[in-house]
């Protein structure tokens, strides 16, 4: 099982539209969790921490469930800037290591 | 806004050649990290250092691969034999607290082919 695992995109979109994105990981002790936003052959850049308790920043909403060791980010009435690769990244019980997934690629179109 | 640079923007090498790869941090940060990703898979963490030392590393950081941050503000990541699967874009990255607690501010990235 991959350490972290995301859906497979590409989501196409168009703007204005909600669109979720789901990710797992595999190792019940990880401390924390991070959504990062990387456009295409830029570096990444947080979007957002994800917290138990969950959090919302504008239009954008993280939710984390320990239990099913589970992430989810929402975004609402998407825009075209939107437009992005989303990268969920969890963080080991040591906090040195940062484990990436591979992304979900969102289009929002006109 | 302070930000983390990275130097050069793109480096072209030989196999078997050794190559520096150079970062300045933020200025107050701490704690410091080299990733890598190579074109159209994810990014991989190879390495953190904390206090003049590694923290923690991953499998891919094996006995080619070298640390240092050797004047108090550069942190340079060094190759000392490269090969060919080394071609990826390289992110050096800082924080201010350890990555727990703290966002990671990622520079634009080397990269590194390898002919």
């Amino acid at each position: 099982r991959k350490e972290v695992e995301q859906d497979p995109g590409p989501f196409n979109v168009p703007e204005g539209a909600t669109v979720a994105f789901n990710c797992t990981y595999s190792n019940s002790a990880s401390q924390s969790f991070f959504w990062y936003r990387q456009d295409c052959r830029k570096e990444p850049k947080l979007l957002m921490s994800v917290y138990s308790s969950g959090n919302e920043d504008g239009r954008f909403t993280a939710q984390l469930n320990r239990a099913s060791q589970y992430i989810s980010l929402l975004i609402r009435d998407s825009k075209l800037s939107d437009s992005a690769t989303y990268l969920c990244v969890v963080t080991d019980t040591g906090g040195f290591k940062t484990i990436f997934g591979a992304g979900t690629r969102l289009f929002v179109k006109a | 806004e302070p930000e983390v640079t990275q130097t050069p923007s793109h480096q072209v090498t030989q196999m078997g050649q050794e190559v520096i790869l150079r970062c300045v941090p933020i200025s107050n940060h701490l704690y410091f990290y080299w990733y890598r990703q190579i074109l159209g898979q994810k990014v991989e963490f190879l390495v953190s250092f904390y206090n003049n030392e590694i923290s923690e590393k991953s499998e891919i950081f094996d006995d080619q691969f070298s640390v240092e941050r050797p004047d108090g503000s550069n942190f340079t990541l060094k190759i000392r034999s490269t090969k060919l699967e080394d071609s990826a874009m390289y992110f050096c990255a800082s924080s201010r607290q350890g990555a727990l607690n703290s966002e990671q501010f990622f520079g634009p990235g080397t990269r590194l082919t390898v002919l």
